[in-house]
C-alpha cells in the first residue's frame, strides 16, 4: 500500500496568514505515461463529508477560492492556504489515486 | 447537479451483516463514465477507502477488510450497495458513498450514514 503521511498533524495560523500542509507518499505517485501526479486534497468540516479542493496535485476544482493552491511532484506535496479565513478552519486530507488501495493521509487540523 | 444519498440501518449487532445502499441522482451508474465507491470514517479518525464498483462489473476491495465487503449495483434504481459481513465494533464509522477513482479524484460525496456496531 502507498502510505500518505501528512505533517504537521495540526497547526494554528493567524487570520490573513499563510498555512502550509505537507504530504509525503511512501512511493512515487507520478505517472510516467502522462506526467501527472495522482494526488488530491480534501477539506472536511465537522459533521460534513470531505470536499474535493485540488486534484492532480495542483488543479483547483471549480468554485474553490484561489487562496488554495497545491504543489509538488513525485513523493512530496503541499497544500497552501495563502490568506487564512475563519471559514478555512477544518481538517485537510491528502489522498493518492495512483495505486489500489487508494489511501489518505491521517489529516491535518487547521485552527485559528 | 449530481447527488448521492446513502441509506442504512444505523445500528448493527456484532457478527451480523451490514447492508447499505446509495442512490445516485443526476448521473447514471450505467453510462460507465465513473467508478462508484464506499469510504468510511471511524469517529474522530481518518478516511479509509473500502472499495469500488464499475458498470462493467469490475470491482475492487481494500484488503484491510479481509474479503468481508461486497458491492453490487441495481441499474433499475440507479443505486449501488455495500454489504460487510461479520461486523465488529471496529467497523463503527460514518460510511460515505463517493464518485471517483481511476483517473479522477473523489469529486462527489454523499452526506454519510453513521453505523454503530453494538449489542
Amino acid at each position: 500500500d502507498i502510505v500518505m503521511t501528512q505533517y504537521p498533524d495540526s497547526l494554528a495560523v493567524s487570520l490573513g496568514e499563510r498555512a502550509t500542509i505537507n504530504c509525503k507518499s511512501s512511493q512515487t505517485v507520478l505517472s510516467s505515461s502522462n506526467n501527472k501526479n495522482y494526488v488530491a486534497w480534501y477539506q472536511q468540516k465537522p459533521g460534513q463529508p470531505p470536499k474535493l479542493l485540488i486534484s492532480w496535485a495542483s488543479s483547483r476544482e471549480s468554485g474553490v477560492p484561489d487562496r488554495f493552491s497545491g504543489g509538488g511532484s513525485g513523493t512530496d506535496f503541499t497544500l497552501t492556504i495563502s490568506r487564512l479565513k475563519t471559514e478555512d478552519v477544518a481538517t485537510y486530507y491528502c489522498q493518492q489515486y495512483f495505486n489500489i488501495p487508494w489511501t489518505f493521509g491521517q489529516g491535518t487540523r487547521v485552527e485559528i | 447537479q449530481v447527488q448521492l444519498q446513502e441509506s442504512g440501518p444505523g445500528l448493527v449487532q456484532p457478527s451480523q451483516t451490514l447492508s447499505l445502499a446509495c442512490r445516485v441522482f443526476g448521473d447514471s451508474i450505467n453510462d460507465g463514465g465513473h467508478y462508484w465507491n464506499w469510504i468510511r470514517q471511524p469517529p474522530g479518525r481518518g478516511l479509509e477507502w473500502i472499495g469500488y464498483l464499475h458498470s462493467t462489473g469490475s470491482t475492487s476491495n481494500n484488503p484491510s477488510l479481509n474479503s468481508r465487503a461486497t458491492m453490487s449495483v441495481d441499474p433499475s434504481k440507479n443505486e449501488f450497495s455495500l454489504t460487510v459481513n461479520n461486523m465488529t465494533a471496529a467497523d463503527t464509522a460514518v460510511y460515505y458513498c463517493v464518485r471517483g477513482g481511476w483517473f479522477e479524484a473523489f469529486d462527489i460525496w454523499g452526506h454519510g450514514t453513521m453505523i454503530t456496531v453494538s449489542s
